[in-house]
């Protein structure tokens, strides 16, 4: 059974910065490619970042690039996203997703975690 | 900027077939943009229905289904149940890495 279950998250400051964890079972991690989607109160799905099987391809939406830092460990089934110079408006509830279709098929989710909650306020 | 487009919200009777599309702004959505579909309640994880345009995920009933409609992505679910009042939101692949959500339809079943 595939279970993807995230941690990190919290409250912080403006400009602080956080680091997100998603701990994966139940398949070949190093077979698929996985992402992080957000999702502010109220508000819709938004997908933030993306990372190949190997981890040598990392791809980010455009707000959020040169803040945020996706990478992964492959010999400990982990992804993270390293997130700095928060704002109020990165206030949401982090998913963990996995990719469907290989380790370099970044498009289509098949598997979420139940996310993690950030808190950007002073 | 692109944007992905879907109907804010729709009703469907108990029993009854409801279509939803996702389109573009500007532009076609065709197969290359590998749309997937996305069912959420409130307070719960989204849950993968379609993905690879008609692609079941594993468990989801064959009420639901994917296609393309003209210029559009579908998704269309047979047979409305009162659990299928959620939020549905689909994901198009845009290129370059970077996958776009729409702005979800809030689907009400009465």
């Amino acid at each position: 059974e595939v279970q993807l279950v995230e941690s990190g998250g919290g409250l912080v400051q403006p400009g602080g910065s956080l680091r997100l964890s998603c701990a994966a079972s139940g398949f070949t991690f190093n077979n698929f490619a996985m992402s992080w989607v957000r999702q502010a109160p109220g508000k819709g799905l938004e997908w933030v970042s993306g990372i190949f099987g190997g981890g040598g391809s990392t791809y980010y939406a455009d707000s959020m690039k040169g803040r945020f830092t996706i990478s992964r460990d492959n010999s400990r089934n982990m992804v993270y996203l390293q997130m700095n110079s928060l704002r109020t408006e990165d206030t949401a509830v982090y998913y963990c997703a996995k990719f469907c279709c290989g380790a370099a098929a970044i498009r289509g989710l098949d598997y979420w975690g139940q996310g993690t909650l950030v808190t950007v306020s002073s | 900027q692109t944007v992905v487009t879907q109907e804010p919200s729709f009703s469907v009777s108990p029993g009854g077939t409801v279509t939803l599309t996702c389109g573009l702004s500007s532009g076609s959505v065709s197969t290359t943009y590998y749309p997937s579909w996305y069912q959420q309640t409130p307070g719960q994880a989204p849950r993968t229905l379609i993905y690879n345009t008609n692609t079941r995920s594993s468990g989801v009933p064959d009420r639901f289904s994917g296609s393309i409609l003209g210029n559009k992505a579908a998704l269309t679910i047979t047979g409305a149940q009162a659990d299928d009042e959620s939020d549905y939101y689909c994901v198009l692949y845009m290129g370059s890495g970077i996958s776009m959500f729409g702005g979800g339809t809030k689907l009400t079943v009465l």
